[in-house]
């Protein structure tokens, strides 16, 4: 299995610039989950779907954030406008068992 | 109070001494627990999961519970310079995804 594919793996952007990051999550698992990672803050939950449905997206810093999971396959996260401080690596990990998780390579996101 | 707490380290071994890396919790609640570890600039992978009190062995690896004290540890028998990476403990209460702990960064020194 190729495990989970996130794109880009690297995006500098500026501040107000909308942000679309994506996840291919592993064939056969039934969850999804982004998470967020900086040096102040660590691994932060910002949502997650089971089955394709939002269960729980109380980590999503404000209404700028928004996610989807249109089908089994693909997600994306969205940040519109984006501000300095979103810059970060976001992860996308998917996941059959629960707390098992396997992550993708993850997003570095840069905003000026 | 932070949910999952981790001292941050670095924490420095020897190669071939035992690494122990500790990790607390709030949440009494909480049912299953995980050790993930994660490279420098890489994403985290999970080495060992541990459901009930006591111990739990893998190869070097060792995880052990106490629920009562909302403990929870890793030992690394004789460590190597490969395990040097970043731990992170993560906690799953049952009511939301894992919350991760921030992570004890490892050195093995050769």
């Amino acid at each position: 299995d190729a495990g989970v594919i996130q794109s880009p793996r690297h995006e500098v952007t500026e501040m107000g610039q909308e942000v679309t990051l994506r996840c291919k999550p592993i064939s056969g698992h039934n969850s999804l989950f982004w998470y967020r990672q900086t040096m102040m803050r660590g691994l932060e939950l910002l949502i997650y779907f089971n089955n394709n449905v939002p269960i729980d997206d109380s980590g999503m810093p404000e209404d700028r954030f928004s996610a989807k999971m249109p089908n089994a396959s693909f997600s994306t996260l969205k940040i519109q406008p984006s501000e300095p401080r979103d810059s970060a690596v976001y992860f996308c990990a998917s996941s059959f068992s629960p707390g098992e998780l396997f992550f993708g390579e993850g997003s570095r996101l840069t905003v000026l | 109070q932070k949910e999952v707490e981790q001292n941050s380290g670095p924490l420095s071994v020897p190669e071939g001494a035992i690494a122990s890396l500790n990790c607390t919790y709030s949440d009494r609640g909480s049912q299953s627990f995980f050790w993930y570890r994660q490279y420098s600039g890489k994403s985290p992978e999970l080495i060992m999961f541990i459901y009930s009190n006591g111990d739990k062995e893998d190869g070097r690896f060792t995880a052990q519970l106490n629920k009562a004290s909302q403990y929870v540890s890793l030992l690394i028998r004789d460590s190597q310079p490969s395990d040097s990476a970043t731990y992170l403990c993560a906690v799953d209460t049952g009511r939301r995804a894992l919350t991760f702990g921030s992570g004890t960064r490892l050195q093995v020194q050769p």
